[in-house]
C-alpha cells in the first residue's frame, strides 16, 4: 500500500513549456485535491475530484487542468508555464464524504524559469 | 465559500512553555477542524483534528478547542520541545459545497532550547 504518490519530485520548466503532474493513489479513495503551497504561505486548492469523471475547480484554477478517468489517478496539468506556477504542488485523497482525513503525497517542486 | 484565517504568523517559545495558535472560519456548515505540522522539505502530516459536535480534544501535550458560536478554534501545546518547531495550519471543511479542506496561512513556531 503506497498511498499517493506523486511524480516528479522535482522539475525546472521554461516560459511558455507544459508539463503534467502525475498523482496516483492504491487506497480507492473517491475524492482527490490538487493544492500549492508557496514559499511561507498555506495551502491553496485548484482542482479537486469527488469520482471518475467529476472534477471541479478550487481556489485557484487559472492556468491548470486535470481530469480523472480513473479512481486512481488525477493528473495536473500546465499548459503554458509562467513564473506565477513556481510553487510545491501536493495531491492528496480522502475516502468519502464521512471520512475527512486527506493522506498527502510528498509533493513535486515546480520552478519555472 | 469558507475562509480561514490564523494568528500569529510566528511564534517563538522558550523549552517547556505552551504555545496557543487561533483560527477563525467563516462558513457555519464547517463541521470538521484538522490541524496539520510541516516540517521543512516534508508533506502536511494530521496532528489533531476535532468535529463540531465537540468543544475539546486532547492528546497528549497536544490539545484543540473549538467554539462554534464564535466561530474560533485553537491549537494549544503544552511542555513544548525542540522537536515542536515546525510549521503548523488549521483547516476546516464543510459538509456541503466545495468538500475540500481550506488551510490557513500557516504559523511558524520556534520552540528555543
Amino acid at each position: 500500500n503506497a498511498g499517493v504518490t506523486q511524480t516528479p519530485k522535482f522539475r525546472i520548466l521554461k516560459i511558455g513549456q507544459s508539463m503534467t503532474l502525475q498523482c496516483t493513489q492504491d487506497m480507492n479513495h473517491n475524492y482527490m485535491y490538487w493544492y500549492r503551497q508557496d514559499p511561507g504561505m498555506g495551502l491553496k486548492l485548484i482542482y479537486y475530484s469527488v469520482g471518475a469523471g467529476i472534477t471541479d475547480k478550487g481556489e485557484v484554477p487559472n492556468g491548470y487542468n486535470v481530469s480523472r478517468s480513473t479512481t486512481e489517478d488525477f493528473p495536473l496539468r500546465l499548459e503554458l508555464a509562467a513564473p506565477s506556477q513556481t510553487s510545491v504542488y501536493f495531491c492528496a485523497s480522502r475516502p468519502d464524504i464521512g471520512a475527512n482525513v486527506l493522506t498527502f503525497g510528498a509533493g513535486s517542486r515546480l520552478t519555472v524559469l | 465559500g469558507e475562509n480561514v484565517e490564523q494568528h500569529p504568523s510566528t511564534l517563538s517559545v522558550q523549552e517547556g512553555d505552551s504555545a496557543v495558535i487561533k483560527c477563525t472560519y467563516s462558513d457555519s456548515a464547517s463541521n470538521y477542524f484538522p490541524w496539520y505540522k510541516q516540517e521543512l522539505g516534508k508533506r502536511p502530516q494530521l496532528i489533531i483534528d476535532i468535529r463540531s459536535n465537540v468543544g475539546e480534544k486532547k492528546d497528549q501535550r497536544i490539545a484543540v478547542t473549538l467554539n462554534k458560536t464564535a466561530k474560533h478554534f485553537s491549537l494549544h501545546i503544552t511542555e513544548t520541545q525542540p522537536e515542536d518547531s515546525a510549521v503548523y495550519f488549521c483547516a476546516a471543511i464543510p459538509d456541503t459545497g466545495r468538500r475540500a479542506l481550506t488551510f490557513g496561512s500557516g504559523t511558524r513556531l520556534q520552540v528555543q532550547p
